[in-house]
């Protein structure tokens, strides 16, 4: 079964700082990976998504970058961290397949202060 | 108006109850899924459905694909179950992202 390892649990950091969140997944092979973001009272919505090495596509317009360096490894970054870049980010698999379905990290929730 | 909706947002019950939380969306989809968030954020994957009906343990969910709804029903709740329940859809294609919905809070008292 499919396992995603997902770090660091909390972070606070400054205006302005830099930002990597990493994930990495386990027990499958070239899956779709996902960065959704979950701000105060609202719905997670997806940041990007990837279906293969070096592939990344954003789904909204923002201060974050996503890339893929390995398989089962995606980073989500930013150069300067915002306000609006508080909340709770999750990173997820889809390995596809009837058997397998979705997994999700536990989790990263981020306050920008 | 949301792709996915979910209702009620917020539910508190007693211990023993019976719940059900609903989830109507507007887009095709190729699943739905259940998902339980707890306070410190994990999200954990209760159900995917494509058709019917699915049984876990006290947790029952099922789909009208035509109707485009969803129900989750939890018998007998319990404290322990008190949590956000997600209704998320995937749509079709290699994307495979999903929709999600804003959530459920539910709060079983003893």
């Amino acid at each position: 079964s499919q396992t995603i390892h997902q770090w660091p649990a909390t972070l606070v950091q400054p205006v302005g700082s830099p930002l990597s969140l990493e994930c990495t997944v386990e027990g499958t092979s070239n899956p779709n990976l996902y960065w959704y973001r979950q701000a105060a009272g609202r719905g997670l919505q997806l940041l990007f998504y990837s279906v293969g090495i070096g592939q990344i596509s954003s789904e909204v317009p923002q201060n974050l970058s996503a890339s893929r360096p390995q398989d089962r490894q995606f980073i989500l970054s930013s150069k300067k961290l915002l306000l609006s870049d508080s909340g709770f980010y999750l990173c997820a698999c889809y390995g596809g397949g009837p058997n397998y379905g979705y997994t999700f990290g536990s989790g990263t929730r981020l306050t920008v202060v | 108006k949301n792709e996915v909706e979910q209702s009620p947002q917020n539910l508190t019950a007693q211990e023993g109850e019976f719940i059900t939380i609903n989830c109507s969306y507007s887009v095709g989809i190729s699943a739905l899924h259940w998902l339980q968030q707890h306070p410190g954020g994990g999200i954990v994957s209760l159900f995917m459905l494509s058709s019917g009906k699915k049984k876990h343990g006290r947790l029952i969910a099922t789909i009208n694909i035509q109707e485009k709804h969803s129900s989750l029903h939890i018998t007998a709740s319990h404290p322990r179950d008190s949590a956000v329940y997600i209704c998320a859809v995937r749509r079709g294609g290699s994307q495979g992202n999903l929709i999600f919905g804003k959530g459920t809070k539910l709060s079983v008292k003893p």
